[in-house]
């Protein structure tokens, strides 16, 4: 079995700070995911990667930015954290070029904006 | 654009009841691929239960939904609700593409089982 790692698990950053969040997964897949968990909003996709060094938006990738340099890992940056913001992120993985196939998700980090 | 709509935010039932979860979605794509997802409290979501075939049931861990697309239904059951169902239920759509593959979300709806 693989997991996924994700660093820090709390963050706590002041208004405007830029922010970065780490993920990294030993299950070999190729593809990797960056989503925002809100109460009543679900889960939305910030960004995700199908392989290293690619990048593809998604539907919520204005304020953010992503990185993949390595095919384990996938760092998400908030450009400019924003004033009583508190999200839950979660990473996930999974082999790319499979229709049906199934997400792994990390433990998330939780980002208090003060 | 795609979407998955969970008309539920919260529903509350005690032990015993049957359990029925909402899921509706839209879509171009002729052949969605629905999921469920599971998050009890402090853990990460899990796979619950996918399906790709139209009116076919699908079953897990006592649950089972069955993919009707002629109604873009893809709805969560289960006969007698258990205390430790309580948990955040995601219904979910795979968008496959020559970009890559992505799920999209629905909201989320919460169940809490009461003794």
């Amino acid at each position: 079995g693989g997991i996924i790692t994700q660093t820090p698990k709390f963050l706590i950053g002041q208004e405007g700070q830029k922010l970065t969040l780490k993920c990294q997964q030993n299950f070999n897949h190729d593809t990797m995911y960056w989503y925002r968990q809100d109460s009543g909003k679900g889960l939305r996709l910030i960004y995700y990667s199908i392989t290293e060094n690619d990048l593809q938006k998604g539907d919520l990738s204005e304020g953010y930015d992503a990185s993949r340099e390595k095919k384990s890992s996938f760092s998400l940056t908030v450009t400019s954290a924003q004033k009583n913001e508190m999200a839950v992120f979660l990473c996930a993985s999974s082999i790319a070029g499979t229709d049906n196939e199934r997400l792994f998700f990390g433990h998330g980090t939780k980002l208090s904006v003060l | 654009g795609d979407s998955v709509t969970q008309t539920e935010g919260l529903v509350t039932l005690t032990e015993g009841l049957p359990v029925m979860l909402n899921c509706t979605y839209q879509t171009i794509y002729s052949n969605p691929f629905l999921f469920w997802y599971v998050q009890h409290l402090n853990e990460s979501p899990r796979l619950l239960l996918k399906s790709f075939t139209d009116n076919k049931r699908t079953e897990h861990q006592g649950f089972h939904a069955t993919l009707h697309k002629s109604s873009s239904s893809f709805h969560l059951q289960k006969s007698s609700a258990q205390l430790s169902d309580s948990a955040l239920y995601y219904c979910a759509l795979s968008l496959s593409s020559n970009m890559g593959y992505k799920l999209t979300f629905g909201t989320g709806t919460s169940l809490l089982v009461d003794p």
